[in-house]
């Protein structure tokens, strides 16, 4: 089993849509939790971190069930600029020296 | 802007080379990490330097081995290239020790594109 699985899209969502992604991951013992936003042959930025307590900026909300171990990021009224990959991050438990573990990431293009 | 800077930008190298590739952060970054990122997976992770130290490595075979300056910049040093090692390598900096009480976001480097023929 992977450590963090995502689908990988394509989603093609018209401009406006709302569109939700889903990450899980394996290790219980994970700490922090993040999407990052990759576009085309660029690095990848912070989008947010992921609270348990469920967190929003803007038009973006992201969401975090320990129990389940599973993650969501919600996007609303899409823009032609949320076209991009999205990358569902997580942290373990070893003292941050176990580096950030990426899934596949999602590629979501939006139509106009 | 993150504060993160890579060379080369792209690098073209043949089969059993060795490769060195640069990254430097601003003053205060004392954690670096080094990712791989192969086309259509997500980076992983390479290893992490602290002050110096190498403090943390992921599944990587030791052909891949790395250093870290007291000015903040860094080296990923790769011995007899293969064709699999073809992918984006990905600087990542942030002040303080990764995990335990400092910020947990890491701020990455544009990356190095290394293509192996």
């Amino acid at each position: 089993r992977k450590e963090v699985e995502q689908d990988p899209g394509p989603f093609n969502v018209p401009e406006g849509a709302t569109v939700a992604f889903n990450c899980t991951y394996s290790n219980s013992a994970s700490q922090s939790f993040f999407w990052y936003r990759q576009d085309c042959r660029k690095e990848p930025k912070l989008l947010m971190s992921v609270y348990s307590s469920g967190n929003e900026d803007g038009r973006f909300t992201a969401q975090l069930n320990r129990a389940s171990q599973y993650i969501s990021l919600l996007i609303r009224d899409s823009k032609l600029s949320d076209s991009a990959t999205y990358l569902c991050v997580v942290k373990g438990s070893g003292g941050g020296a176990d580096g950030l573990t990426f899934g596949k990431g999602t590629h979501l293009i939006i139509q106009p | 802007e993150t504060g993160v800077t890579q060379s080369p930008t792209h690098l073209i190298k043949t089969r059993g080379q060795q490769v060195t590739l640069r990254c430097s952060s601003q003053s205060g970054h004392n954690t670096v990490s080094w990712y791989q990122q192969a086309l259509g997976q997500g980076p992983q992770f390479i290893f992490q330097y602290y002050r110096e130290e190498k403090n943390g490595r992921g599944n990587f075979p030791p052909r891949f081995s790395g250093l870290q300056f007291p000015n903040y910049s860094s080296e990923l040093n790769v011995n007899a290239l293969e064709l699999d090692d073809s992918a984006l390598y990905l600087c990542a900096a942030l002040p303080g020790l990764a995990g335990g009480s400092s910020t947990d976001t890491q701020y990455f480097g544009p990356g190095t594109r290394l293509t192996v023929l």
